[in-house]
């Protein structure tokens, strides 16, 4: 697509459920981001694929949180078993190479709430 | 402590007037800076990049400024338009060549008619 599609846009669910989180990358990009983004505060990156391999996991605040990457395109973030503290915005970005340098294009994000 | 720290927190200015956002950090070692505007409700936007051997970089009525040994940076916003009206957060790359970036809180910026 012409840009970095997320779904849903706005998610509301209760305490102890799971979700799924939707990003899919601009057609072509290799390298897809997952961060969160807090009230008030800076984006936190969570993840980061390249193709459908992950070398860098080390944002992942809890075993609570995975992600995977289908076909080097879709990416599903899955949050289990959710807590009041995981209501934030999570932005999904893609770029062209592995290389921050080139600047990502980032999604408009879901807006998590855990009520 | 984050390694990227913003100032002002947030802004009221009126339209067609100018302004400037301060960005400083301590992230080390530097590769390069970038400025995002992001408006409510939407992703971040990059509006300017700069490697560490870059002084000035102007995209519009949006002048970057880096001060590679000082470690601060500036975002100049010249002749205010309602529509710049966002957020503009700081983003330091740790590495060229990797996605070890830290992020500004963001200074959120209105401008009043």
């Amino acid at each position: 697509g012409a840009g970095v599609s997320q779904s849903p846009s706005n998610k509301v669910t209760e305490k102890g459920k799971d979700v799924e989180l939707r990003c899919d990358p601009i057609s072509g990009h290799t390298a897809l981001y997952w961060y969160r983004q807090s009230l008030g505060q800076g984006l936190e990156f969570l993840i980061y694929f390249q193709g459908n391999s992950a070398p860098d996991k080390s944002g992942l605040p809890s075993d609570r949180f995975s992600a995977e990457r289908t076909g080097g395109s879709v990416s599903t973030l899955t949050i289990q078993r959710t807590q009041q503290e995981d209501s934030a915005v999570y932005l999904c970005a893609s770029s062209l190479q592995g290389q921050g340098f080139y600047g990502y294009t980032f999604g408009s994000g879901t807006r998590l709430t855990v009520v | 402590k984050n390694q990227v720290e913003q100032s002002p927190q947030s802004l009221i200015i009126l339209e067609g007037k100018n302004c400037t956002l301060q960005c400083n950090y301590t992230v080390s070692p530097f590769s390069n800076l970038r400025w995002y505007k992001q408006d409510t409700g939407r992703g971040p936007v990059s509006l300017t990049i700069m490697t560490f051997s870059e002084n000035t970089k102007s995209n519009g009525r949006y002048t970057a400024t880096l001060d590679a040994d000082t470690k601060q940076s500036s975002l100049h916003i010249t002749a205010s338009q309602l529509s710049d009206s966002a957020s503009y957060i700081c983003v330091v790359a740790k590495y060229y060549n990797n996605n070890d970036m830290r992020f500004g809180a963001g200074t959120r910026l209105t401008v009043k008619p």
